[in-house]
């Protein structure tokens, strides 16, 4: 069955914080993704990285950064933490060859 | 601007009749479309795809979808709804690159 886990189900950070959200999955997919979603606006694309060490801005890098030192593991870093980053981050992976995207269960940051 | 429309915010049915959610779309090219569903504090869920072939595709959980490029539309539906399946429901578009679009979802409620 396949898998994809995220640290954090729930988050709590201060302003000016610097976070980390990590992704791991288990199924050797090539591509990953980072999506924050907000209620009426859907998903929306922060970064990819279609291979390891590789990484491409999405509709909404700001203020973020990423890291995929490992297949298996793609980490989202928010630099300095804003109230307006509050919002559910879902991870994503895909298989080259597929189109179905596997998801994480999100982790629901609250930046007060 | 490439675009995924789903014009209700909410589908309310009754358990035991048919229910459709709706999606347009666009995109140039050939898409490639999705269905996700997210259940309550969870990640999203593959559903189903058209890729090619035959306008209609049928799914996990008894749920099917219709391809009309005429009208730019991949609407979903299933002949019988149940309670269980209340959920929010998400419409996606794949031009075949890394960035798949997200319609913004369609909250649906089937009533006992």
């Amino acid at each position: 069955d396949v898998k994809v886990t995220q640290s954090s189900r729930y988050l709590v950070k201060r302003t000016g914080e610097k976070v980390f959200l990590e992704c791991v999955q288990d199924m050797d997919h090539e591509n990953m993704f980072w999506y924050r979603q907000d209620p009426g606006l859907g998903l929306r694309l922060i970064y990819f990285s279609y291979d390891v060490k590789m990484k491409e801005k999405g509709d909404i890098p700001e203020g973020y950064s990423v890291s995929r030192e490992k297949k298996e593991r793609f980490s989202l870093i928010l630099e300095s933490a804003s109230t307006n980053q509050t919002s559910m981050y879902l991870c994503a992976s895909r298989s080259i060859g597929s189109y179905e995207q596997y998801f994480g269960p999100g982790t629901r940051l609250t930046v007060t | 601007a490439q675009s995924v429309a789903q014009p209700e915010d909410q589908v309310n049915v009754a358990e035991g009749n048919p229910l459709t959610v709706k999606c347009t779309y666009s995109v140039s090219g050939n898409p490639y479309l999705f269905w996700y569903v997210q259940y309550p504090n969870r990640g999203l869920q593959f559903l189903l795809k058209y890729i090619t072939g035959d306008n209609l595709v049928k799914g996990s959980y008894g749920f099917e979808a219709e391809f009309n490029k005429s009208q730019t539309s991949f609407h979903l539906k299933k002949p019988s709804a149940l309670v269980s399946d209340s959920a929010l429901y998400f419409c996606a578009v794949d031009t075949g690159g890394f960035k798949t679009i997200f319609g913004a979802g369609t909250r649906l409620f089937v009533k006992a």
